[in-house]
């Protein structure tokens, strides 16, 4: 079985300009969450999405926002880049939403000039 | 979700076993320990979980203590391969969704 797919793996932007990543989740699996990895905070939260409703968000601003098609695969998008937000964003994917055991693809790496 | 303790690093002797401790002094009855590692350049990988019993799988073994405020994750025959930030998670299970709080983690290096 397919794992958790993230495209694209790495993305170049400048300040200001908006960008969208994608996740597909492990085949059977309805549950998709975003998390964004940085040097300085670690591996943060953003948001869960389950049967195209946004369950859970985490402390991220406006500007982060994300959505999820009939088929489970999820995109997030962010808007107005700042420097800050390089990072590696990583998407899980979990059968159902209780389901005990997430899966994690390889991330996307952003880096924002 | 309670709050977790990790020393931030840790070597270990390839083919050794590697015991990763934590501590969840804070955790509630109905809170599961989960540990997870990351790769470098990687995505996170479960490795196991735990309520209060004792476990163990194909990776490694979870040793819980009887009054539930500390874990030790065993990795029994530690290899190069194993080299990897490892985090201890506490959480609830059947809580409405599936958010992990990610801590500092363990950086685990296995030197030959």
């Amino acid at each position: 079985k397919a794992g958790v797919t993230q495209t694209p793996r790495y993305l170049i932007k400048t300040r200001g300009q908006q960008v969208t990543l994608s996740c597909s989740p492990i085949s059977g699996h309805r549950s998709v969450s975003w998390y964004q990895q940085t040097p300085g905070q670690g591996l943060q939260f953003l948001f869960e999405y389950f049967s195209e409703t946004q369950r859970n968000k985490g402390n991220f601003p406006g500007r982060f926002s994300g959505r999820q098609f009939s088929n489970s695969r999820s995109e997030m998008n962010v808007s107005t880049l700042e420097l800050g937000d390089s990072a590696l964003y990583l998407c899980a994917s979990s059968l159902a939403e209780l389901a005990e055991t997430q899966y994690f693809g390889p991330g996307t790496r952003l880096l924002v000039l | 979700d309670a709050k977790t303790t990790q020393p931030p690093s840790m070597d270990c002797a390839e083919g050794r076993a590697a015991n990763l401790p934590c501590n969840h002094s804070t955790i509630s009855g109905n809170e599961y320990v989960y540990w997870y590692r990351q790769i470098h350049s990687q995505g996170p990988q479960y490795i196991i979980h735990g309520l209060k019993n004792n476990e163990t799988n194909e990776m490694a073994s979870l040793i819980i203590t009887e009054d539930r405020k500390s874990s030790t994750l065993i990795l029994p025959h530690a290899t190069l391969r194993d080299t990897a930030v490892y985090y201890c998670i506490v959480r609830v299970e059947g809580a409405a969704g599936n958010k992990l709080t990610f801590g500092g983690g363990t950086r685990v290096l296995v030197k030959p």
